[in-house]
């Protein structure tokens, strides 16, 4: 399997404090993205990462930032966590979105990280 | 902008039953298919995929064919199993790198 990993799984912080949930990956894959899962929403994209340093904006980017300093870890970041951000996050990654590559965008997913804002 | 639409949940069916979920998309191009299977308390993991009209992706008995004409990636089986019980997102990718779902269908198989 794909090492990658998130870190906490689990975490109940109160509204309008700061969270930061962390992907770690071994695979020196290129592509990492944070995902929310929500019931009848399913998943939605609130950033990717295509490289160190190099970020853009999901679907549901609002109140969520990221960094990539180092190929291997990719952190998600509530700057004033609110109930609507209560969540499961998926962290994934990828090789490739070139769809002549193997592997084009097959995503291997971490074991998610269950966030509770109160 | 691209999008996946799959059939609403939840699906009870009885062990050995046949199974559809129904998978369609919006897109430009030419874009790839997936099937990605959620088990309880797990993140998702790939079943299959189909990266061209007409290709047909299976695995673990499932399969699903790239219709273009109908813009469809339906995932069937012949005979589901207790064990198949799961949440399964349908998804796409374009040109770019992001990658699309569907809301997931909820599958519950009863012994």
């Amino acid at each position: 399997d794909a090492g990658i990993t998130q870190s906490p799984r689990h975490k109940v912080t109160e509204t309008g404090t700061p969270v930061t949930l962390r992907c770690h990956q071994t695979e020196n894959h290129r592509y990492m993205y944070w995902y929310r899962q929500d019931p009848g929403h399913g998943l939605r994209l609130i950033h990717y990462s295509y490289g160190v340093k190099d970020t853009d904006k999901g679907e549901v980017s609002d109140g969520y930032s990221v960094s990539r300093s180092k190929t291997e870890d990719f952190l998600l970041t509530l700057e004033s966590a609110t109930s609507s951000q209560t969540s499961v996050y998926f962290c994934a990654i990828s090789e490739s979105y070139l769809a002549s590559r193997p592997g084009a965008n097959v995503l291997t997913f971490g074991a998610g990280s269950r966030l509770t804002v109160l | 902008g691209d999008s996946v639409t799959q059939m609403e949940g939840p699906v009870t069916l009885s062990e050995e039953a046949c199974l559809t979920i129904n998978c369609t998309y919006t897109a430009t191009g030419y874009p790839s298919l997936f099937w990605y299977v959620q088990y309880p308390g797990e993140g998702l993991q790939l079943l299959l995929k189909a990266t061209k009209a007409d290709d047909k992706g299976s695995n673990k008995g499932f399969e699903a064919t790239y219709r273009k004409e109908t813009t469809s990636f339906h995932l069937e089986k012949g005979s589901v199993q207790v064990s198949d019980s799961a949440v399964y997102f349908c998804a796409l990718s374009n040109r770019d790198d992001k990658i699309i779902f569907g809301k997931g269908t909820r599958l519950h198989i009863l012994p």
